[in-house]
């Protein structure tokens, strides 16, 4: 029983596909992150949702859209997949706004996407 | 623009010696500061955190020192064990509107020597 899992864990696709990757919390937080670590190994937050709504939203190509349908899923839609695009993406979970306040952001294992 | 910065790509420590592992920022708005570490194919997880208005924490072998006036932070392990072979993270928050945002450093891989 993962606390936060994200499906697929891998995924290769070629350029110009739009693919989606899905992450689940059984936490019962109410706020949850998509991050990426890209080539460099930077972990950068893309977008985080508390209580289905967008509170966090970094400069990120519109290519990217995340969904919340509901507080213990977050969704993340990539269309037109481009080479950069390549990175592991990282679901996390956190009770309250305050993910780092806290002191925990509950991550998941990471979906590897590679763009052919 | 690395506002966390790792600059030990990689540590190798004895087993049972002391790991100091560094981290420096630049953005004076953080006011609390995280350590994660990660093991292959798993995501981070939490190890310890600090808050501005302290310069240190201690949770078991592990210690984190905060230097504000020079903005640095470091994490210490000890004594060092195998199972601490992992790549550790540097975050930093400061809060966005109310919101949380933590930033994170490139990452430190320590490898624990037997």
């Amino acid at each position: 029983d993962t606390a936060v899992s994200q499906t697929p864990k891998y995924l290769v696709t070629q350029m110009g596909n739009d693919k989606s990757i899905k992450c689940e919390q059984n936490l019962g937080h109410d706020t949850m992150y998509w991050y990426k670590q890209d080539s460099k190994k930077f972990l950068k937050i893309m977008f985080s949702y508390n209580n289905k709504e967008l509170i966090i939203n970094e400069t990120v190509p519109n290519r990217f859209s995340p969904k919340s349908p509901d507080k213990a899923h977050l969704n993340l839609h990539i269309n037109s997949l481009e080479l950069g695009d390549s990175a592991v993406y990282f679901c996390a979970s956190s009770q309250g706004r305050a993910g780092g306040r806290t002191g925990e952001l509950f991550f998941g294992e990471g979906s590897r996407l590679t763009v052919l | 623009d690395q506002q966390v910065k790792q600059n030990s790509p990689s540590l190798s420590v004895q087993e049972g010696r002391i790991s100091i592992l560094n981290c420096d920022y630049t953005n004076s708005m953080f006011d609390y500061f995280l350590w994660y570490k990660k093991y292959p194919a798993e995501g981070p997880t939490f190890l310890i955190s600090i808050s501005s208005i302290k310069d240190k924490n201690e949770d078991g072998r592990f210690t984190v020192f905060l230097n504000k006036s020079a903005k640095h932070l470091s994490l210490h392990i000890v004594p060092s064990q195998p199972g601490d072979s992992a790549v550790y993270f540097c975050a930093a928050s400061a809060r966005d509107f109310g919101n949380e945002k933590l930033t994170f450093g490139t990452g430190t891989r320590l490898t624990i020597i037997p």
